[in-house]
């Protein structure tokens, strides 16, 4: 049973640079999710897929963040220019539609540092 | 804007002890969910709950999802080491598209 799976695992940048991270979901699941979450806080929601769509993305997500989920797959999230404030835990969480209630399996995460 | 707030923030208790969290929004979920966190790792869920009142059981851990879908509390029997962790509770709106997350719970059972 292959779970959600994120690539890097840790990723340390210069400010300025840009970075792109990715993430595997279930195969089956249609639905992902990318999350953010600093020390002490819950998960804080960015973005969200159904299939290939972006449905909705926070208010909180400056132009600086994107992400994409071509053919419905796997999804990567770019940040460019990164500012200290970005260093967080970025995780991806994916879930199937249906059913009783949401349930979402959450990748490891990775885990940025802006020096 | 909703918000789930939970308390207490941070909990230390000897092993063999009865705790509970809390969890409470002004908002109505369509459900709602426990997950628990450990350093570096994602969440896990532990359970999801969907009808008002509604009660789970999980060997120790009992879960009930308040009669307006607002609150949830998690209740741990006997409390073990490997319980210490971040509990997380989690709301889904109405469409269930985007779920929120409280600040957690930090759990540390001492031996």
């Amino acid at each position: 049973d292959t779970g959600v799976s994120q690539d890097p695992r840790h990723k340390i940048t210069k400010r300025g640079q840009n970075v792109t991270f990715r993430c595997d979901p279930i195969s089956e699941h249609n639905r992902l999710y990318w999350y953010r979450q600093t020390l002490g806080q819950g998960p804080e929601f960015l973005t969200y897929f159904q299939n290939e769509a972006q449905l909705e993305k926070s208010r909180l997500l400056s132009d600086r963040f994107s992400a994409e989920r071509p053919k419905g797959s796997f999804s990567t999230l770019e940040i460019q220019r990164t500012e200290q404030g970005d260093s967080a835990m970025y995780l991806c969480a994916s879930s199937l539609t249906g059913g009783m209630g949401e349930k979402l399996f959450f990748g490891s995460g990775t885990q940025l540092s802006v020096l | 804007t909703q918000l789930l707030e939970q308390s207490p923030q941070f909990l230390s208790i000897q092993e063999g002890e009865n705790l509970t969290v809390y969890c409470n929004s002004s908002s109505v979920f369509s459900s709602l969910q426990w997950y628990r966190q450990e350093p570096g790792e994602g969440p896990v869920l532990l359970v999801t709950v969907v009808t008002g009142g509604e009660v789970k059981k999980l060997k120790r851990l009992t879960f009930q999802f308040g009669d307006a879908r607002k609150d949830s509390s998690l209740h741990i029997t006997a409390a073990q080491p490997g319980d210490t962790g971040l509990y997380l509770c989690a709301g889904a709106t109405g469409g269930g598209f985007k779920t929120i997350f409280g600040a957690g719970t930090r759990l540390f059972v001492k031996a």
